[in-house]
């Protein structure tokens, strides 16, 4: 069974731009939660989605956003990129909600660059 | 709120060294506590999960442990080889993953 796949790879954007990230769940998991990892420290919490609403909002300017789609994938949305925005974003699946003692399953993660 | 610890920051061993990663977290209310390892410049490897109703978990060289009521998690590597030498994060399951900082690890051949 394919795991938790993200796209891009690898993004490179100038400041004050716009992107959208994109997360594949494994099937069958109804959850999917985003996470920042700026070089040096560990992920941060973003968004977490279950049966497609927001359960959970971690401490991030307005400027970040996700939805999650009737099949379960998500996409994250950074808008007015900041220098500080550069990092690794990883994305997690689960088959239920986070306040649950199911584990979580990250993808690969997307590196973004803001030059 | 909860907070993760991981002491040391980085360590450095020869080969062979059997070794023990620290992790400390405030919060006893965990559903889980899991660790990870990360290689420069790649997402995250899970290595061991351990439910809160648990008190260790073992995969091949490593052991994980559990202590609620002291807050603790630590990990133990075996034997430790060259291809060790990554980072490894813990993290707290509360209502989401609360990560430590991580200690990156340099097994010397």
């Amino acid at each position: 069974d394919a795991g938790v796949t993200q796209s891009p790879t690898h993004l490179i954007k100038t400041r004050g731009q716009h992107v959208t990230l994109r997360c594949s769940p494994i099937s069958g998991h109804k959850s999917v939660s985003w996470y920042q990892q700026v070089l040096g420290q560990g992920p941060q919490f973003i968004f977490q989605y279950y049966e497609k609403e927001e359960r959970g909002r971690g401490n991030f300017p307005d400027r970040f956003s996700a939805r999650q789609f009737p099949n379960y994938s998500s996409e994250l949305n950074v808008n007015a990129l900041l220098l500080g925005d550069s990092a690794l974003y990883l994305c997690a699946s689960s088959l239920a909600g986070a306040a649950s003692y199911y584990e979580q399953y990250f993808g690969p993660g997307t590196r973004l660059t803001v030059t | 709120k909860q907070e993760v610890t991981q002491i040391p920051a980085a360590l450095s061993v020869p080969e062979g060294e059997n070794l023990v990663l620290n992790c400390s977290f405030t919060d006893s209310a965990i559903y889980n506590l899991q660790w990870f390892r990360q290689d420069p410049g790649k997402g995250l490897t899970s290595l061991l999960l351990i439910q809160s109703s648990q008190r260790e978990q073992t995969s091949g060289r490593l052991n994980a442990s559990l202590d609620k009521s002291s807050g603790r998690s630590t990990l133990y590597i075996a034997a430790s080889q060259p291809g060790d030498s990554a980072t490894y994060l813990c993290a707290a399951k509360t209502g989401k993953l609360i990560f430590g900082q991580g200690t990156t690890l340099q097994v010397k051949p």
